[in-house]
């Protein structure tokens, strides 16, 4: 079964400054992969997500993710937050043979002035 | 276009009571996912509806059931509700084709007193 790992449980930013968010997951093979933001009170919205082909994708809101198979990874970033960009962050995991999406812990970040 | 929309949005139970959640998918979407997200914790797959089946469940007990209608409209139930049954209940829709890209709603709200 697969699993996801965010081993950053808050990260506070200045705005304008660059933003990394990390996400392990663990699968045999090629997962599909997704970001997601959730602001307080709110439900998921997907900021992108990885199927297969290239492996740099970008979403919305100025965000792009890495996938590295070597790595385990799909990293999230943004080149510069804004303060809107203040919310929960979610990265999950799903396989071809499986219909469910497994979610991580979360990541909060906090923007600051 | 419409999203995915629940009602209602916030619900007060006591423990031992029955609840009913309701879920629209996004228009032209067939299938429904439902998801328990405890404070401060990502979400967990409760179960999957498809063609008004059943066809995923995750490690939920069976006070958890659903119904699908043939408008692809569902309903989530919990019986004999605990106190751990507090949570954001989150319902999800995608198309059986994208079956991993799912669209969340805004999600409801359950407090168990």
């Amino acid at each position: 079964a697969q699993s996801v790992t965010q081993p950053d449980i808050h990260i506070t930013v200045s705005e304008g400054a660059s933003l990394e968010l990390r996400c392990n997951y663990s699968y045999g093979a090629t997962p599909y992969l997704f970001w997601y933001v959730q602001s307080p009170g709110q439900g998921l919205q997907l900021l992108l997500k990885y199927f297969s082909g290239d492996t740099l994708v970008q979403g919305i809101k100025g965000f792009e993710a890495e996938f590295k198979r070597s790595q385990s990874s799909f990293n999230l970033r943004k080149p510069s937050v804004h303060w809107s960009d203040a919310a929960e962050y979610f990265c999950a995991v799903g396989a071809p043979d499986d219909y469910k999406l497994s979610f991580g812990a979360g990541t909060t970040v906090t923007v600051r002035a | 276009d419409a999203g995915v929309t629940q009602s209602p949005t916030h619900l007060i139970k006591t423990r031992g009571q029955q609840v009913t959640l309701r879920c629209s998918p996004k228009s032209g979407h067939d299938t429904v996912s439902w998801y328990q997200q405890a404070l401060g914790q990502g979400p967990q797959f409760i179960f999957q509806y498809y063609e008004e089946e059943e066809r995923q469940r995750g490690n939920f007990p069976d006070r958890f059931s659903g119904h699908q209608f043939p408008n692809y409209s569902s309903e989530l139930n919990v019986n004999a509700l605990l106190l751990g049954d507090s949570a954001l209940y989150l319902c999800a829709s995608s198309l059986e084709i994208a079956i991993n890209e799912q669209f969340f709603g805004p999600g409801t709200r359950l407090t168990v007193l």
